[in-house]
């Protein structure tokens, strides 16, 4: 089973920061947290990972809470072709197995 | 250039027939994975390999067996179709250690008909 929680869909308008939530209340300290997400029709993409601090990379921002339990993907400024199932996702270092939830399925509005 | 490639995109058969899917890498990667995306859109590990060694198989029906002839290259081979086996196959691969993430191929589409 996923050990994180998230919103089942969102939306945002186009141009607008997308911030997307999810809930990992029973990380333990050894577990990085993992995003990927999904455009119809194509395989997961990796967007970004972090272990504690604050991430960012050319795709997102990433932002962990203090106690780990929860964080948020930020997608700085959304377009129609952001689209997409946001997969939250914790995962051991070293462990191959990738546990996906049901993710949120972010509608970018025109 | 493409870094995970499967064919083929679609494959559409019949029950009790076998099929293979292939699927290379040009990554350099060490590791490499079939996941199995269903109707509902849950997306479940199958299979990984880590240098042509099987590590991860979890408990897929033994009419379904991967085969690795090099690090590159991992192929799925499924014998007598089954209706229930109608889903997106997806491979994928990564570095061998650490926390590198994994990087998907496409997607088969196999339809079972």
């Amino acid at each position: 089973d996923a050990k994180t929680t998230q919103p089942p869909s969102m939306d945002c308008a186009e141009g607008r920061a997308a911030n997307l939530p999810c809930n990992h209340s029973t990380i333990s300290g050894n577990e990085y947290v993992y995003w990927y997400r999904q455009i119809h029709s194509q395989g997961p993409q990796y967007i970004i990972h972090g272990l504690k601090n604050n991430e960012t990379n050319e795709m997102a921002s990433l932002i962990i809470t203090e106690d780990r339990k929860s964080s948020t993907l930020i997608l700085p400024h959304a377009t129609l072709r952001d689209t997409a199932v946001y997969y939250c996702i914790v995962r051991v270092a070293g462990d191959d197995k990738i546990i996906f939830g049901k993710g949120t399925r972010l509608h970018i509005l025109p | 250039d493409t870094a995970v490639s499967q064919t083929p995109k679609y494959l559409v058969t019949q029950m009790g027939n076998d099929k293979s899917i292939k699927c290379e890498q040009n990554l350099g990667h060490d590791t490499m994975y079939w996941y199995k995306q269903d109707s509902k859109k849950f997306l479940k590990i199958m299979f990984s390999y880590n240098n042509k060694e099987l590590i991860i198989n979890e408990t897929v029906p033994n009419r379904f067996s991967p085969k690795s002839p090099d690090k590159a290259h991992l192929n799925l081979h499924i014998n007598s179709l089954e209706l229930g086996d109608s889903a997106v196959y997806f491979c994928a691969s990564s570095q061998e250690t650490g926390v590198q993430p994994q990087h998907f191929g496409d997607g088969t589409r196999l339809s079972i008909l």
